[in-house]
């Protein structure tokens, strides 16, 4: 089973739409959980960290199941510069410091 | 958010040839990363360096690659003799402040192209 999986996507949604998307990952003692957004051969930028009461930036929201082991992020009002593949990363503390990622969800707006 | 560069943005090089790719934090930092994503897969962590030494490596980090921190700043990371299947894009990323757990910022990547 993969450390972090994603649905590759891509999800296409109309502006203004909102879209949710989940991540599982297998490792009962990740501790800390991230979402980044990676624009196309750019590097991967902080999106927010997940808490466990789950939180809201503006228009993105992430939410962490820690008895089902996943994560997820809705984003509302979708906008054109939404665009991305938003990346499902874990930090386990046993593990060291490395963040171990998942492949990517495909996020296309569309006009 | 901390800042970092990385040069060169882009390099080609031949099969068996040494190339060194290198991070330059804005500021003061103990904690660096070295992350590779070959194209189309994920991101996948190569090693980590804390207080001038190597904390972990993964698998792929093997005797080909090295790192250091020639002058306090600069941090490198050295592949000593390329194969093709170096290619992908190397991201630097260096340890957020106070942020919960590890937050790691990453610098925009160096595409390594090797022919």
């Amino acid at each position: 089973r993969k450390e972090v999986e994603q649905d590759p996507g891509p999800f296409n949604v109309p502006e203004g739409a909102t879209v949710a998307f989940n991540c599982t990952y297998s490792n009962s003692a990740s501790q800390s959980f991230f979402w980044y957004r990676q624009d196309c051969r750019k590097e991967p930028k902080l999106l927010m960290s997940v808490y466990s009461s789950g939180n809201e930036d503006g228009r993105f929201t992430a939410q962490l199941n820690r008895a089902s082991q996943y994560i997820s992020l809705l984003i509302r009002d979708s906008k054109l510069s939404d665009s991305a593949t938003y990346l499902c990363v874990v930090w386990v503390k046993a593990a060291g410091n490395k963040l171990t990622f998942g492949g990517g969800t495909r996020v296309l707006v569309k006009p | 958010e901390p800042e970092v560069t990385q040069t060169p943005s882009h390099q080609v090089t031949q099969m068996g040839q040494e190339v060194i790719l290198r991070c330059v934090p804005i500021s003061n930092h103990l904690y660096f990363y070295w992350y590779r994503q070959i194209l189309g897969q994920k991101v996948e962590f190569l090693v980590s360096f804390y207080n001038n030494e190597i904390s972990e490596k993964s698998e792929i980090f093997d005797d080909q690659f090295s790192v250091e921190r020639p002058d306090g700043s600069n941090f490198t990371l050295k592949i000593r003799s390329t194969k093709l299947e170096d290619s992908a894009m190397y991201f630097c990323a260096i340890k957020g402040g106070s942020q919960r757990g590890d937050t790691q910022y990453f610098g925009p990547g160096t595409r390594l192209t090797v022919l």
